[in-house]
């Protein structure tokens, strides 16, 4: 099993609607989740980042995380053709330890 | 937020010959700093652990003599990819963490072996 697990899709949403991004994660002591995002040809650019449960929204922009359950997810309200991008998952054991992505989703939103 | 330059933003090199690829920490110190390997449409792939001071901590399957990494300053690792052949051109990003924060990423280089 993968230590952080995305579906790589692609999902594909129409133009105004939410597209929401999934990921599960297998060590239980994980306390830092990050999602990046990731256009084609380009390095991965932060978009959120949650440290405990519950949401935290940023603009059109949504993160939940649930450690119990163990997943972490990203809602992105009235989804726009700009945020067709690659998205990654990363989790964070502790301080200072590298970053454990997932795979990424590929999410294309559609005019 | 914290900003990692690196440099240069594509390479196209002749097999056989070395590149060395820099990732600076503009505005904060990083001991830490990480290499990664993106082939199309693939995800990110970890290949080594650069510590400043100290030897680079390599994941499974890299060659430490072919990919080269020194970290001799808080603000400077460099990649070097030796005698590099066509199966080498990728995409590789370097990253660094502030402590208790999340990673930022230099912008990428895009390797060509011709």
């Amino acid at each position: 099993q993968k230590e952080v697990e995305q579906n790589s899709g692609p999902l594909s949403v129409p133009e105004g609607a939410i597209a929401s991004l999934n990921c599960t994660y297998s060590d239980r002591v994980s306390q830092s989740f990050f999602w990046y995002r990731q256009y084609s040809g380009k390095s991965p650019e932060l978009i959120m980042s949650i440290y405990s449960n519950g949401d935290k929204e940023d603009g059109r922009f949504t993160a939940q995380l649930n450690k119990a359950s163990q997943y972490v997810s990203l809602l992105i309200r009235d989804s726009q053709p700009s945020d067709s991008a690659t998205y990654l998952c990363a989790v964070k054991v502790n301080a200072g330890n590298m970053l454990t992505f997932g795979g990424g989703t590929r999410l294309m939103v559609k005019p | 937020g914290a900003v990692v330059s690196q440099h240069p933003s594509w390479v196209i090199c002749k097999s056989g010959t070395s590149v060395k690829i820099e990732c600076r920490s503009l505005d904060f110190q990083a001991t830490t700093m990480f290499w990664y390997r993106q082939f199309p449409k693939q995800s990110l792939m970890l290949m080594a652990t650069s510590n400043e001071g100290s030897k680079a901590t390599y994941e499974q399957g890299v060659e430490k003599d072919k990919f080269l990494i020194n970290h001799a300053s808080l603000t400077l690792s460099t990649l070097t990819v030796t005698s590099a052949h066509p199966e080498d051109s990728s995409f590789y990003i370097c990253s660094a963490n502030v402590p208790n924060t999340e990673a930022f990423f230099g912008q990428g280089t895009r390797l060509t072996v011709v």
